[in-house]
This record gives C-alpha cells, structure tokens and sequence, in this order.
C-alpha cells in the first residue's frame, strides 16, 4: 500500500499569500496518478487536479499541481477568502487507493 | 448536470444491519465506477472500495474487505453499501464518488461527489 504523507499538518497564511502544499509518498506513484481535493466543513471534498497537474473543470487558474514520482505539489497562487479549507492529495496508481492525511489552510 | 445523491441519516444500533444508497443522474450510470470513501468523525477520508454497475465486479481495499459490501442497481442508476451487523467504530460520513474507467484495473480520480451520508452506531 503506498502511503501518502501531506506537509505541513497546517499552513497558517493571509489572503492574497502564496500556498505550497507538499504530498510525499512511499513509492512512486505510476504515471503520476495522483489527485487533489478541497474540502470545507460540512462538505463533501471537490476535485481540483487529477493527474498530478490537470485542473479539473470550473477550478480557478490560481490552482496548480507538479510533480511525478513520489513527491507532488498543490500551489494556491493568490489565497481567496473560500480557498480556506482542508486539502488532501490521493493516489490511483496502484490499488488500494490511498490519501494523505490531509492540510489545512487557515487564516493568519 | 452529473450528481450523486445519497440517502438520509441513520442512527443504528450495534449488531444491526444497514445499507445506504448512491443514485446517480446526468450521465450513462454504467459508463463510469462508483467508489465508497469513509471519514470517521475529524479524521481523513478512506477508500473502502468500488463497483463497476456495468457488470458489478468490485475491488476492496484490504481494509475493508469481508466488512462491507458494495452492490448495484444499474436499472435504477444506483450503488449500495451494506453492513450487516454494525460496530460502534463504524460511525462515520460516508461518501460516495464517481471514477473515469480507464481500465480494468487502472484507477482514476473521484468526481463527483455525493453529497454524504452520516452513519451513527450507538447502543
């Protein structure tokens, strides 16, 4: 089972900053088959990128995921007010299926 | 417009049995998988498996292979989780998640979602 460990636990930042969130894993994830969800309370997650860089349809061009191999990378351009929430990366390479463990965004 | 809808809430007791239902629209409902993912209360998501509605073939993750199980209803466009003797640890939001099929065992992201189903075990 690959295991997925998201970095840092939390990102304390203000709007209009800069996020960098890290996804390592295990092993390497097999044609860079990895994904990237929001989740804000009381929601279901939403899809941002598959494919380790592909944005999914309707997500904001401040979104952006790199990466191959065993490390990846969301970055949030410019913070919103609505991008703080809890993000989680996943990996479909190779079953079982697994996510990370999760990064919050919150306000500074 | 593609969605997923699940059914309401459920308070069970230990030692019941439950299933909850994922109806799909919007789109050919056996083109795509359906995949269950558990969050237990403040915690992570969990993929538990998932369901071809086409033929009904499923995978489990071994963590949740002989706990659950997965089932379709592809004449009414909807996936099922089914437990049959419930455990206090099984209180949780359980989702469910459409996937692209790529393969038969090539996976894929989940998109979209439904909208949740709170399971709570309590005696």
């Amino acid at each position: 089972e690959i295991v997925l460990t998201q970095s840092p636990a939390t990102l304390s930042l203000s709007p209009g900053e800069r996020a960098t969130l890290s996804c390592g894993a295990s092993q390497s994830v097999s044609s860079s088959y990895l994904a990237w969800y929001q989740q804000k309370p009381g929601l279901a997650p939403r899809l941002l990128i598959y494919d380790a860089s592909s944005r999914a349809t309707g997500i904001p061009d401040r979104f952006s995921g790199s990466g191959s191999g065993t490390d990846f990378t969301l970055t949030i351009s410019r913070l919103e007010p609505e991008d703080f929430a809890v993000y989680y990366c996943q990996q479909y390479g190779s079953s079982p299926w697994t996510f990370g463990q999760g990064t919050k965004v919150e306000i500074k | 417009e593609v969605q997923l809808v699940q059914s309401g809430a459920e308070v069970k007791k230990p030692g019941e049995s439950l299933r909850i239902s994922c109806k799909g629209s919007g789109y050919s409902f056996t083109s795509y998988w359906i995949s269950w993912v558990r969050q237990m209360p403040g915690k992570g998501l969990e993929w538990m498996g998932r369901i071809d509605p086409s033929d009904s073939y499923t995978n489990y993750s071994p963590s949740f292979q002989g706990h659950v199980t997965i089932s379709a209803d592809k004449s009414i466009s909807t996936a099922y989780l089914q437990w049959s003797s419930l455990k206090a640890s099984d209180t949780a939001m359980y989702y469910c998640a459409r996937q692209v099929v790529r393969g038969v065992i090539l996976g894929s992201w989940f998109d979209p979602w439904g909208q949740g189903t709170l399971v709570t075990v309590s005696s």
